[in-house]
């Protein structure tokens, strides 16, 4: 069965920090990973990873994928509270429906 | 460009009551699905459909019916809502499946059986 396990659950930190969000994934077929955020409402899009070491990189986010090791990890520089959301990391494993499995979700708090 | 639009935002049913769920998009895309939410799950594929006559189960189709008579439309209807069908539901679309194209996302429907 497809995993997608996202540490850590839940996290606080002061505006101005930097996060690491992490992203580890079983799947027997990968394809690529992506990363949503989701604040109040539906999750929008962040970035697909397809291949190993290549950095994709949006502002103040970036995000790398290590298709040995089996994880991703997203990077947000000098937070702000308007990233507070819940970020969502998806596998597509090409298997069966739309081949998307989904971790439960970092959910990210920046406090002023 | 209205992207996924979903209605209605909120609704309240009583349990054995019947009811659909609105989707519709205006970007062509062949794939379409419907996801949930719950807190601690993550989100869970309900249904899904590759193009317009095609329709297919996900991981958690039991409760649930759709049709895909058009490539704009989506609906899903819940045919005896129970309890354990609140939720957050939210409507997906995509040029293509997975890696092809991410999935568009719509505002979501808050569903509370009582």
């Amino acid at each position: 069965e497809d995993k997608v396990v996202q540490s850590p659950l839940s996290l606080v930190v002061h505006e101005g920090d930097t996060v690491t969000l992490n992203c580890s994934y079983e799947v027997t077929n990968f394809r690529s990973l992506l990363w949503y955020k989701q604040e109040k409402k539906a999750p929008t899009f962040l970035f697909m990873l397809t291949s190993s070491g290549i950095e994709k990189k949006s502002g103040r986010l970036s995000s790398i994928l290590d298709k040995k090791e089996l994880f991703s990890i997203l990077n947000i520089t000098a937070t702000q509270t308007g990233d507070s959301a819940i970020y969502l990391c998806a596998v597509d494993s090409g298997g069966g429906a739309d081949g998307l499995t989904f971790g439960k979700g970092t959910h990210l708090i920046i406090q002023p | 460009n209205a992207g996924v639009t979903q209605t209605p935002k909120f609704q309240v049913l009583k349990t054995g009551q019947s009811m659909t769920l609105q989707c519709a998009q205006d970007m062509n895309h062949e794939y379409m699905s419907w996801y949930r939410q719950d807190p601690g799950m993550g989100l869970r594929l309900i249904h899904y459909s590759v193009g317009a006559g095609i329709t297919d189960q996900g991981e958690v189709p039991n409760g649930y019916n759709v049709s895909r008579s058009t490539t704009e439309d989506f609906p899903l209807r819940l045919l005896s809502a129970a309890p354990s069908q609140t939720s957050v539901y939210f409507c997906a679309s995509s040029m293509g499946q997975g890696y092809r194209s991410p999935l568009h996302f719509g505002n979501g429907t808050r569903l509370t059986v009582t």
